[in-house]
């Protein structure tokens, strides 16, 4: 069975802190995909990345980067020098090939100024 | 890319009654997934659309209360039906383009609630 765990359900920083959203999958298959959206208090969700299985490399964007580890099963996300906008909920999420996405139960984070 | 309709973005409804939800992808796509989000909860697929065939429920979820539609490659339906104010979540609609695709495209979402 395919499981997605986020185990941290709320965060809470200060603006200009750095954080990290934990995600750890289970999965049997070799091919799969990794998510993570990001749901403002609007409601809608915001793609931030994929990362397939075969490709285990880091990936920065801005602010933002990836830290993919199959040893560890898992695919953390970091926020560098958070801002007040950043504040949402994020969702880590499997997908096996093209199918159906799996997702984790979601960690608020909220960035006081 | 694609870009997805829903419709209606909200709605209020007394309990007992149906509500339609539509979802008009721009392009063709052969699977549409419907999910629900409980408020304060994550996204719980309750089924896969297939034009041409009957929709795939998962567990705990049925027909009957959430029949759904797939006319052709670029629309689909969900029903909820008899509702009650447990079935008061938003409900989204998403696709997945096909084999090497970037992103799993998702709608704006319908915010319904149940009184």
């Amino acid at each position: 069975a395919q499981k997605v765990t986020q185990a941290q359900t709320e965060i809470s920083v200060v603006e200009k802190e750095d954080v990290t959203l934990d995600c750890v999958y289970e999965t049997r298959d070799t091919t799969y995909y990794l998510f993570w959206y990001k749901q403002p208090p609007s409601g809608e969700l915001v793609f931030l990345i994929r990362r397939n299985s075969f490709d285990e490399q880091n990936e920065i964007s801005g602010r933002y980067s990836w830290n993919f580890q199959k040893s560890t099963s898992s695919f953390n996300f970091t926020i560098t020098a958070s801002q007040v906008v950043d504040s949402a909920v994020y969702f880590c999420a499997l997908s096996l090939n093209t199918d159906k996405l799996i997702f984790g139960t979601g960690t608020r984070l909220q960035v006081f100024p | 890319s694609a870009v997805i309709s829903q419709k209606p973005s909200r709605d209020i409804c007394q309990r007992g009654t149906s509500l339609t939800i539509q979802c008009q992808v721009d392009s063709q796509v052969t699977m549409m997934f419907w999910y629900r989000q409980q408020p304060g909860q994550s996204l719980t697929l309750i089924a896969t659309a297939n034009q041409g065939s009957e929709a795939t429920y998962e567990s705990g979820f049925v027909i009957d209360k959430f029949p759904i539609s797939r006319p052709n490659l670029t629309f689909s339906t969900l029903t909820v039906s008899n509702m009650s104010p447990e079935d008061s979540s938003i409900y989204l609609c998403s696709v997945s383009p096909g084999a090497g695709f970037a992103e799993a495209f998702f709608g704006q979402g319908t915010r319904l609630t149940v009184v």
